[in-house]
Formats: C-alpha cells, sequence, structure tokens
C-alpha cells in the first residue's frame, strides 16, 4: 500500500464548477497536510496546509481533514482555466520530524 | 518564505559523466532537502541536508551515488555521479521555514 494516494487523473471539470480533490493516507499518526500545485514544467507551490480535523477555507480552495478516515481533501470553487494543473498531496509523517510524503498527483483540466 | 534559486536550470549529459547541482537560498535554513521527480512522477525524497553534518539519505539513495555537500545555511550541492539514463530526473532543492518552499529545479536528461 502506497504511503499517501491520489487519483492520477486527468480529473475535468467545467470552467465555474467545484473540482474536489482527494488524498488518502496510511501512516495514522500523520499530522500535517498539505496541497501543492504543479504546473508543467514548474517545481510545487504551496496551496494549503491542514492540521486539524474540519475545513480550512483560503479564498477559492478548501481543504478537508479526516483523521478517522484518514482523508484529506482540497475543493476549488469556480474553477478557472488557470487552475489546470496537477496536485500533489503530501504528508508530513510522525517520527520523522521534517520528511513530506508526496502522493503521486492529480491532474485538473478546467475545460471552457 | 524562501527564495531557491538552482543551477543549472537543465542540461544533458553523456552516460558515466557526473554533474553537481547548485541550491542557493536568500536566508539561512538549517534542513535543505533534495528530491527527485521522474517523469510522469511524484517527488521522491533522496536526502536530507544537514549543515556540519553527514547527509541523511533515504532508502534506495546512497552517498557514492549521490554525494551532497552543505557547507552553509544558506547552500548545498547535489552530485550525480556516474550517470545512466535513468537518472534522467528533474532535482528539486526544497527548505523549510514556516513552510515547505521548492526551487525551479534542474531538468537533467542522461543520454
Amino acid at each position: 500500500q502506497k504511503e499517501v494516494e491520489q487519483n492520477s487523473g486527468p480529473l475535468s471539470v467545467p470552467e465555474g464548477a467545484i473540482a474536489s480533490l482527494n488524498c488518502t493516507y496510511s501512516d495514522r499518526g500523520s499530522q500535517s497536510f498539505f496541497w501543492y500545485r504543479q504546473y508543467s514544467g514548474k517545481s510545487p507551490e504551496l496551496i494549503m496546509f491542514i492540521y486539524s480535523n474540519g475545513d480550512k477555507e483560503d479564498g477559492r480552495f478548501t481543504a478537508q481533514l479526516n483523521k478517522a478516515s484518514q482523508y484529506v481533501s482540497l475543493l476549488i470553487r469556480d474553477s478557472q482555466p488557470s487552475d489546470s494543473a496537477t496536485y500533489l498531496c503530501a504528508v508530513k509523517n510522525t517520527g520523522t520530524a521534517s520528511k513530506l510524503t508526496f502522493g503521486t498527483g492529480t491532474r485538473l483540466q478546467v475545460t471552457l | 518564505s524562501a527564495v531557491i534559486s538552482q543551477k543549472p536550470s537543465r542540461d544533458i549529459c553523456q552516460r558515466g559523466t557526473s554533474l553537481t547541482i547548485q541550491c542557493q537560498v536568500d536566508s539561512q535554513v538549517t534542513m535543505m532537502f533534495w528530491y527527485r521527480q521522474q517523469p510522469g512522477q511524484s517527488l521522491t525524497l533522496i536526502a536530507t541536508a544537514n549543515q556540519g553534518s553527514e547527509a541523511t539519505y533515504e532508502s534506495g539513495f546512497v552517498i557514492d551515488k549521490f554525494p551532497i555537500s552543505r557547507p552553509n545555511l544558506t547552500f548545498s550541492t547535489l552530485t550525480v555521479s556516474n550517470m545512466s539514463p535513468e537518472d534522467s530526473s528533474i532535482y528539486l532543492c526544497s527548505v523549510r521555514t514556516d513552510t515547505q518552499y521548492f526551487g525551479p529545479g534542474t531538468r537533467l536528461t542522461v543520454l
């Protein structure tokens, strides 16, 4: 079982719709969760992080964490073509102070 | 935040040669990380570069193949040694301050 799992996609949503990106993780003791966006040929950039169960909102982005289900998601409201990218879920594991483990990413396509 | 630069941005190398990638940060950071991202794959941590001590390598990566230097708190190098086509990848430097930031990457192609 992979430590961090994401559906590779592509996930296609029309402009203006809500995009829902999902991530599951295997280490029940994981404490910190991150969403990065990576445009083709570019390096990852941090969108959001979440530590506590529940929702965290930042502009059009909402991160949702359910530690009991070992599940974290990212919602993008009012999706724009510029949101088309690969979204990487990353988990900070217990027992290793600074290591981030990344999922394989979900490719999002926002269509006109 | 942190601004990270890497050199070179890309290179094409011959099998059997070595390439050293440089990473410069605009502020002092305790820990720097080197990641690899192979085509179509996610990021895999190669090693953590600690200033004043040996780098800590992840499973599957060894110092002889990926020697790392960390002479001060703003700079690190990663060498990819005795390269083969399987080493073709993007190599990313990363640092953690308030959160984790990535450099622009070095795109390496080995022929």
